[in-house]
C-alpha cells in the first residue's frame, strides 16, 4: 500500500506558483520522499526527491516539514506543459521498488 | 539510444497467444524494474531486478507472468496465454543501484498490449 495521501485533483491558473500537498506521516527515519508525474500517454518522470531538507532543482522546489510527515512540491511558474499527474512516493533507498499511489491530478488552466 | 528503450510499442494478440515484450535499460543502470498500468489507472508493480536477479516479483499476478534479465542488462516480460485483462501498457523502467546517485528511476515509453 502506498504510504502517502495527496488531494485527487487541483487546478492551478498558468503562471502561477503550483503547490501539491503530500501527507507520509508513517514516514519512517530512513525513508526520502520522492516526486513523480505522469504527463498523458507518457511514461512516469523524476521531479525531485529529499529527505529532510528543503530541495530545489531546475524543475521544482520540496518543501519538507521538519516533523517530516507532510512536504509540499511546488512549481514555481506552472505552465501547460505541467498538467499531469503529480505523484508523491516514500521510499527507503535506491534499488528498491517505487509504489505509486493514486496522485494528484494537476490541471493548468489557461 | 540513451534513454530506455522498449519494444514492441503496440502488440495487439489474440486471446490465448503468448506475448514477449523487450526492455534495454540505460547503459551501467543495474536494477531494472516492471509496471503496468491498465486504461485510466495507476501504475502496478510486477518485478524488480538487481543485476540478473529478481529480489522482488511480489507484483506478478499469476504464475502465467514470467520475466527474466540477460548479461544484466535487457529483460524480457512473458505473458503466457493472454487474457483480456492483461491489456495494459507495460512500463520498464531502470536506475543505478543502491547507493549511488538519487535513486532516480527512468521511465521507457511503454509497451501497450490488447488482448482481442
Amino acid at each position: 500500500d502506498a504510504k502517502t495521501t495527496q488531494p485527487p485533483s487541483m487546478d492551478c491558473a498558468e503562471g502561477r506558483a503550483a503547490n501539491l500537498p503530500c501527507n507520509h506521516s508513517t514516514i519512517s527515519g530512513n525513508e526520502y520522499v520522492y516526486w513523480y508525474r505522469q504527463i498523458h500517454s507518457q511514461g512516469p518522470q523524476y521531479i525531485i526527491h529529499g529527505l529532510k531538507n528543503n530541495e530545489t532543482n531546475e524543475m521544482a522546489s520540496l518543501i519538507i516539514t521538519e516533523d517530516r510527515k507532510s512536504s509540499t512540491l511546488i512549481l514555481p511558474h506552472a505552465t501547460l506543459r505541467d498538467t499531469a499527474v503529480y505523484y508523491c512516493i516514500v521510499r527507503v533507498a535506491a534499488g528498491e521498488k517505487l509504489t505509486f499511489g493514486t496522485g494528484t491530478r494537476l490541471t493548468i488552466i489557461p | 539510444g540513451a534513454g530506455v528503450s522498449q519494444s514492441p510499442s503496440n502488440k495487439v494478440t489474440e486471446k490465448g497467444k503468448d506475448v514477449e515484450l523487450r526492455c534495454d535499460p540505460i547503459s551501467g543502470h543495474t536494477a531494472l524494474y516492471w509496471y503496468r498500468q491498465s486504461l485510466g489507472q495507476g501504475l502496478e508493480f510486477l518485478i524488480y531486478f538487481q543485476g540478473n536477479s529478481a529480489p522482488d516479483k511480489s507484483g506478478l499476478p499469476s504464475d502465467r507472468f514470467s520475466a527474466e534479465r540477460t548479461g544484466g542488462s535487457v529483460s524480457t516480460l512473458t505473458i503466457q496465454r493472454t487474457q483480456q485483462e492483461d491489456s495494459a501498457v507495460y512500463l520498464c523502467a531502470s536506475s543505478w543501484s543502491s547507493g549511488r546517485a538519487s535513486g532516480e528511476l527512468f521511465f521507457g515509453e511503454g509497451s501497450r498490449l490488447t488482448v482481442l
